[in-house]
């Protein structure tokens, strides 16, 4: 089946540092993926929609100067936290459909811990 | 506004079946009922879909009423590793997301 991988599982970092995640299809090509966040003992928050070849969606509230979203190919999209605080310390998500009316696959996530 | 109502959490003891409920009384007609769960510290994985009939798959069963109001996620015989958050999911949102409601969680006792 579908298959999503993200990576890094885990950082821990200094205040002011920027990170980088990357989120990639395995076995099928995604024109669009989804960022989400999730803090303790909350549900899962959409940030932003990634589209190949094009811009980003931000959802309200999100500054799209700080969580920079790259979609490069197919089959990858990236997600920077830019000069990260610890109140950007959270659980990031990615997900992506393998076509149109096809359930959604999720990436084992990313947490983030910022010092 | 997730647009299903689920139990907070529910116990259920290992190798019994775990029926796991869920209420989308303002459910539109081309909407699916999708079913994710969440071990702790991983993302969501994916369980089941249906839109109006019922499903079965290797991991569970589906049922939707047939007023589509409602549905049941069935675990036949759960085990340790079934513990987890399970969100029933009916809405998406306009760039195709998911929107996730709060879940319950399930905990699955020797």
């Amino acid at each position: 089946g579908a298959v999503v991988s993200q990576h890094p599982s885990r950082v821990i970092c200094k205040s002011g540092t920027s990170v980088k995640i990357e989120c990639r299809s395995l076995d099928f090509q995604a024109t669009t993926m989804f960022w989400y966040r999730q803090f303790p003992k909350q549900s899962l928050m959409l940030m932003a929609t990634s589209n190949e070849g094009s811009k980003a969606t931000y959802e309200q509230g999100v500054e799209k100067d700080k969580f920079l979203i790259n979609h490069a190919s197919l089959t990858l999209s990236t997600l920077t936290v830019t000069s990260a605080h610890p109140e950007d310390s959270s659980f990031y998500i990615c997900s992506a459909p393998a076509s149109r009316n096809q359930p959604q696959h999720f990436g084992d996530g990313t947490r983030l811990s910022i010092l | 506004d997730a647009k299903t109502t689920q139990p907070p959490s529910m116990d259920c003891a290992e190798g019994r079946a775990a029926n796991l409920p869920c209420n989308h009384s303002t459910i539109s007609g081309n909407e699916y009922v999708y079913w994710y769960r969440q071990i702790h510290s991983q993302g969501p994985q994916y369980i089941i879909h249906g839109l109006k009939n019922n499903e079965t798959n290797e991991m569970a069963s589906l049922i939707i009423t047939e007023d589509r109001k409602s549905s049941t996620l069935i675990l036949p015989h759960a085990t340790l590793r079934d513990t987890a958050v399970y969100y029933c999911i009916v809405r998406v949102g306009s760039q195709g997301n998911l929107i996730f409601g709060k879940g319950t969680k399930l905990s699955v006792k020797p």
